[in-house]
């Protein structure tokens, strides 16, 4: 069974700095994953998708790749601001195409 | 706009009794999911439906029903013999049946129930 881990479960930076998060999961037979941002008591905003062929991917000043073989994602984000804190997501799809989550990492990003 | 609409934002309910949210799309989706979310838990799927007037138990069906009569909606009753039904409710779509695919999600619908 697919489980998605993220780590560290809660992140606390100085604005500018650059950062990356990390989701690990257990199957690597996955079609993708995808990136989202959740602020509090919203849902979620899809950032990127990867596909299982692709290395990586890049929006704006954020980078997500992926490396099947080791079970591993990162979410790179450059020259942080305060707008960037929420929580970060990531998901892989099973075999029926449902969602699994990760637990999430909580951001702040400090003035 | 295309997007999810999830209506009410809040809702509050009396222990006992049933309450339905509504979820609605206007993407062309085939696929249609409800999520359940609680702190610190991350996202548990309640059901899915990749086509209409067909549906999915998820990992934590235990006390939900939902119906997929209409591509655009699949609106989700919390029952009452759900046990814990306080939480934040997502709904989500996505082009079924692809690994070419991405899920979108909704607003979200926080119901208390007391």
């Amino acid at each position: 069974k697919q489980e998605v881990t993220q780590i560290p479960a809660a992140l606390s930076v100085p604005e500018g700095e650059n950062l990356v998060l990390n989701c690990s999961f257990t199957d690597s037979a996955i079609y993708n994953l995808q990136w989202f941002r959740q602020d509090p008591g919203k849902g979620l905003t899809s950032l990127l998708l990867i596909q299982s062929s692709q290395r990586e991917q890049t929006s704006g000043r954020l980078n997500a790749s992926l490396d099947k073989s080791s079970g591993r994602s990162t979410l790179y984000i450059a020259a942080s601001q305060p707008g960037d804190s929420a929580t970060y997501l990531c998901a892989v799809p099973d075999s029926s195409y449902k969602l699994i989550f990760g637990s999430g990492t909580r951001l702040l990003v400090r003035p | 706009d295309g997007g999810i609409t999830q209506s009410p934002k809040y809702l509050f309910r009396k222990e006992g009794q049933n309450v339905t949210l509504s979820c609605e799309q206007n993407l062309n989706h085939d696929a249609m999911y409800w999520y359940r979310q609680d702190p610190g838990q991350g996202l548990r799927l309640i059901y899915y439906s990749q086509i209409v007037n067909d549906f999915q138990k998820g990992d934590i069906a235990e006390g939900y029903s939902v119906s997929r009569e209409k591509k655009e909606s699949f609106p989700l009753t919390v029952t009452s013999a759900q046990k814990n039904p306080t939480a934040f409710y997502l709904c989500a779509s996505s082009i079924a049946g692809t690994e070419t695919y991405e899920q979108y999600f909704g607003p979200g619908t926080r119901l208390t129930v007391t």
